[in-house]
């Protein structure tokens, strides 16, 4: 089964950017993704195919794809960014979610 | 507002079945496919089941097949999920979500609205 590989974690200082990273073979020919789920709450979209940013959502996120990686930047982090952070794909007609990144922001 | 609602979820013994509904409002459900995704305490994202709005049927998640059935009511706006022979690796808070689709009314493939989840816990 195709599987999605991120760093289980990323810190960051405030201000700082952030980069999470998201590996899959032949990813560069799959859109990619990103969600961001806080404690306790549902996910939601951050980034869609490769780098669209849904309304609402910040513009220090953005995302990015060059050739089996994809990648999530939040700029100038925040506090309230930390989250756990999932990219997700489509393959052979079914939703693949990453492995997750938690980012801390201290 | 759109909106998606979780119901079923709870206590079940092994090998039992539990069904899983989900509601929606404020917007056509009819035109959308939507999808089953699970989270085991602690654990990421897994996805479930697919059901496609008129272009297509149910898909799921090869450690489900079998087990599970997907199916949408489109004149009740609901999308269901029933579960058989649950075992102790089905426990976790299901969500129900939402793709969006282009002009023609077909499916992007993410999920543009999530419910709050329903949690299963398959335990004796």
């Amino acid at each position: 089964s195709y599987e999605l590989t991120q760093p289980p974690s990323v810190s960051v200082s405030p201000g700082q950017t952030a980069t999470i990273t998201c590996s899959g073979d032949k990813l560069w020919d799959k859109y990619v993704s990103w969600y961001q789920q806080k404690p306790g709450q549902s996910p939601g979209l951050v980034i869609s195919e490769n780098h669209k940013r849904p309304s609402g959502i910040p513009e220090r996120f953005s995302g990015s794809k060059s050739g089996n990686t994809a990648t999530l930047t939040i700029s100038e982090a925040q506090a309230l960014d930390e989250a756990d952070y999932y990219c997700q794909a489509w393959d052979s007609s079914s939703y693949v979610f990453g492995t997750g990144t938690k980012v801390s922001v201290l | 507002e759109e909106q998606l609602l979780e119901s079923g979820g709870g206590l079940v013994q092994p090998g039992g079945s539990l069904r899983l509904s989900c509601a929606a409002s404020g917007f056509n459900f009819a035109n959308y496919a939507f999808s089953w995704v699970r989270q085991a305490p602690g654990k990421g994202l897994e996805w479930v089941a697919l059901h496609y709005n008129l272009y297509g049927g149910p898909r799921y998640a090869e450690s489900m097949k079998g087990r599970f059935t997907i199916f949408r009511e489109d004149s009740k706006s609901t999308l269901s999920l029933q579960m058989n022979t649950l075992g102790a690796e089905d426990t976790a808070l299901y969500y129900c979500a939402k793709s969006p689709t282009d002009n023609a009314g077909f499916s992007y493939w993410y999920f543009d609205l999530w419910g709050r989840g329903t949690l299963v816990t398959v335990s004796s």
